[in-house]
């Protein structure tokens, strides 16, 4: 059974570019959130999806947002990159918005 | 405001040594209350979560964990340390009855096991 599976593992952006980080869930769930976890700090909440609707969002700028897909998986896109915003980025599913979430590896994103 | 509280940014033992990890929080009411392990360059496990009932919680990896209403507190602990278990440490706690809307985690203690 595949766990959270999350791509690409790492990035490399410019700052003003535009990035797409990708997240499958675990097998049977339906809802994913996202975190950004600096270096040396705990992840924060980004956003959750939930029935292809963002359902609660963290304390970030609308340079964040995402999708999820019929097939639960889901997108976090971030535009006009700043340097603040090198990060990993961790995506985390569940069944039904109850249960305890499951993380992926970490897309490991540098903004350089 | 809700937050999460580890106060021992570092921690030192001994392999065989025991192990307590702090966490402490500040919710409205008493939360969801979780701890995971993250290796270098890796995502977070779970190793033991809290929802209600005993306040003695037993996890993976011979973890347990103690919650204690009065302190606002869900120390983490192992009896023995193994030289594998050395990684950093997160507690979450997360809005009780919703599962896993919004965790909040704390900044995380960083174990180091000595041979």
């Amino acid at each position: 059974d595949a766990g959270v599976t999350q791509s690409p593992t790492h990035l490399i952006k410019t700052r003003g570019q535009q990035v797409t980080l990708r997240c499958s869930p675990k097998s049977g769930h339906d809802t994913v959130s996202w975190y950004q976890q600096a270096l040396g700090q705990g992840p924060q909440f980004i956003f959750q999806y939930y029935e292809e609707e963002e359902r609660q969002r963290g304390n970030f700028p609308d340079r964040f947002s995402g999708h999820q897909f019929p097939n639960y998986s889901s997108e976090l896109n971030v535009n006009a990159l700043l340097l603040g915003d090198s990060a990993l980025y961790l995506c985390a599913s569940s069944l039904g918005r109850a249960s305890e979430a499951f993380f992926g590896q970490g897309t490991r994103l540098t903004v350089v | 405001a809700q937050s999460v509280t580890q106060p021992d940014i570092h921690i030192t033992v001994s392999e065989g040594a025991s192990l307590e990890l702090r966490c402490n929080y500040s919710y409205g009411a008493t939360p969801y209350l979780f701890w995971y392990v993250q290796s270098p360059g890796q995502g977070l496990q779970l190793l033991l979560k809290y929802f209600s009932g005993d306040t003695l919680v037993q996890g993976i990896k011979g973890f347990e964990a103690e919650f204690k209403r009065s302190q606002s507190s869900f120390n983490l602990r192992k009896p023995s340390v193994h030289w594998s278990d050395a990684a950093e440490y997160f507690c979450a706690v997360g809005p009780p009855g919703r599962g896993t809307y919004k965790y909040i985690f704390g900044t995380g203690t960083r174990l180091k096991v000595l041979a």
